[in-house]
């Protein structure tokens, strides 16, 4: 499985921008880059994923570099809720189902 | 919608006996779901992907007579600790695959499991 880089942790204040970076520079063409956060206590919830193009959801934005050996997940205004341990995985389409979890990005949130 | 629910949500027991631990997804059906255990301040660790009406494929080092694995339904999965001990302490989360929401496998989270052996 092709392995992401992620910083092990970030801070942030509440209400702004979060810029979340990943590399992967050994990406396939068929992988599929998505993005999973899990909160203190819980399990992962998904939160985005892309191909090639940027993707906006109603949580977060996903921007991929032209590249693709590198992408950055974006919370437009953190809340506090937003504290969590941010994962960057990798998933080729052809039925590897497996999730590799690395160590992740820690998100802290400074009221 | 894509809710997979885990119960319970914390066990206590005894050194010896066996917990079982259901993983249900609520609003859809799952071919697929997978059990992941996650000991304290590390990452999730996969041990077995379960499918529907097979047997589970272990990973590399999980012990399946130890960690016994059901998945008789599309909605139902469950994993046993036989004779749990205080090293299989940990935090217990399934997952289960739904191809229907999106063009690529996303994975949908239960809660966790929050095993504590004494």
């Amino acid at each position: 499985d092709a392995k992401t880089t992620q910083p092990n942790s970030m801070e942030s204040n509440e209400e702004e921008p979060v810029h979340l970076p990943c590399n992967h520079s050994t990406i396939s063409g068929t992988d599929y880059i998505h993005w999973y956060r899990q909160l203190p206590s819980q399990g992962p919830e998904y939160v985005i994923h892309g191909l090639t193009s940027n993707v906006n959801n109603r949580m977060a934005s996903l921007a991929i570099a032209e590249d693709r050996k590198s992408s950055t997940l974006i919370l437009h205004r953190a809340t506090l809720r937003d504290a969590a341990v941010y994962y960057c995985i990798l998933i080729n389409n052809f039925g590897n189902e497996k999730l590799t979890f690395g160590t992740g990005t820690r998100l802290t949130i400074i009221p | 919608g894509a809710v997979v629910s885990q119960h319970p949500s914390w066990v206590i027991c005894k050194s010896g006996t066996s917990v079982k631990i259901e993983c249900r997804s609520l609003d859809f059906q799952a071919t697929t779901m997978f059990w992941y255990r996650q000991f304290p301040k590390q990452s999730l660790m996969l041990m077995a992907t379960s499918n529907e009406g097979s047997k589970a494929t272990y990973e590399q080092g999980v012990e399946k007579d130890k960690f016994l694995i059901n998945h008789a339904s599309l909605t139902l999965s469950t994993l046993t600790v036989t004779s749990a001990h205080p090293e299989d302490s940990s935090f217990y989360i399934c997952s289960a695959l739904d191809w229907g929401r999106a063009s690529t496998d996303t994975q949908y989270f239960g809660p966790g499991t929050r095993l504590t052996v004494l």
